[in-house]
């Protein structure tokens, strides 16, 4: 499975935007790239997924790299609600039952 | 509402001591699959299943049993519980689109189980 790489955490303000990177630099032509995000004493919850272009959904934004070696989800103006932690995975569309490999993710801590 | 649903939520056993927690989904997804989640390891997939009579194993399988005789309900088998399987689980579901790859996934809120 191709991993991925992203920071332990990360901290933001209120209302400001947030940059969380992701770096897949094995990763493969089928693979899709997904962003899931798991609230204190939840289970994770779908966030938002892409290929090769730009996504943008109700929740977030993902900038992915020419090369698509690399990541970004964008939350425009984060609000206390967004602290979570945040998992970048690889989805291999080729792959028949694909697991989800979840890394550690970031912490995102918002501060009012 | 659609939602997975997962029960019992909280369970403190002992070991050896049989225990099914059970998964159900009203979203008529083919996809469902059990996670473990442990601090420092992050979640790990126990078993899953494409449909009705198919499952097939995950990363950590061992000492967990499942089943799939519906489509909405996927129960996780623990026969003989020992502490190193204290853990919280969560259970996952999904349709499943071409090629064999899983949409969405849609997760329960957790089963934490302490077993002493």
């Amino acid at each position: 499975d191709a991993k991925t790489t992203q920071p332990n955490s990360m901290e933001s303000n209120e209302e400001e935007p947030v940059h969380l990177p992701c770096n897949h630099s094995t990763i493969s032509g089928t693979d899709y790239i997904h962003w899931y995000r798991q609230l204190p004493s939840q289970g994770p919850e779908y966030v938002i997924h892409g290929l090769t272009s730009n996504v943008n959904n109700r929740m977030a934004s993902l900038a992915i790299a020419e090369d698509r070696k690399s990541s970004t989800l964008i939350l425009h103006r984060a609000t206390l609600r967004d602290a979570a932690v945040y998992y970048c995975i690889l989805r291999d569309v080729a792959e028949y039952g694909n697991k989800l490999v979840f890394g550690a993710g970031t912490i995102l801590r918002v501060k009012s | 509402e659609a939602q997975v649903t997962q029960n019992p939520r909280y369970l403190i056993t002992v070991t050896g001591k049989k225990l099914t927690v059970t998964c159900s989904q009203n979203m008529n997804h083919e996809y469902m699959s059990w996670y473990r989640q442990d601090p420092g390891l992050g979640l790990r997939q126990i078993y899953y299943s494409m449909n009705v009579e198919v499952t097939d194993k995950g990363d950590v399988p061992e000492g967990y049993k499942v089943s799939r005789k519906e489509k909405r309900n996927f129960p996780l088998i623990l026969e003989s519980p020992s502490p190193n399987q204290t853990s919280l689980y969560f259970c996952a579901s999904s349709l499943l689109q071409s090629g064999g790859n899983t949409g969405e996934l849609f997760f329960g809120e957790g089963s934490r189980l302490t077993v002493l």
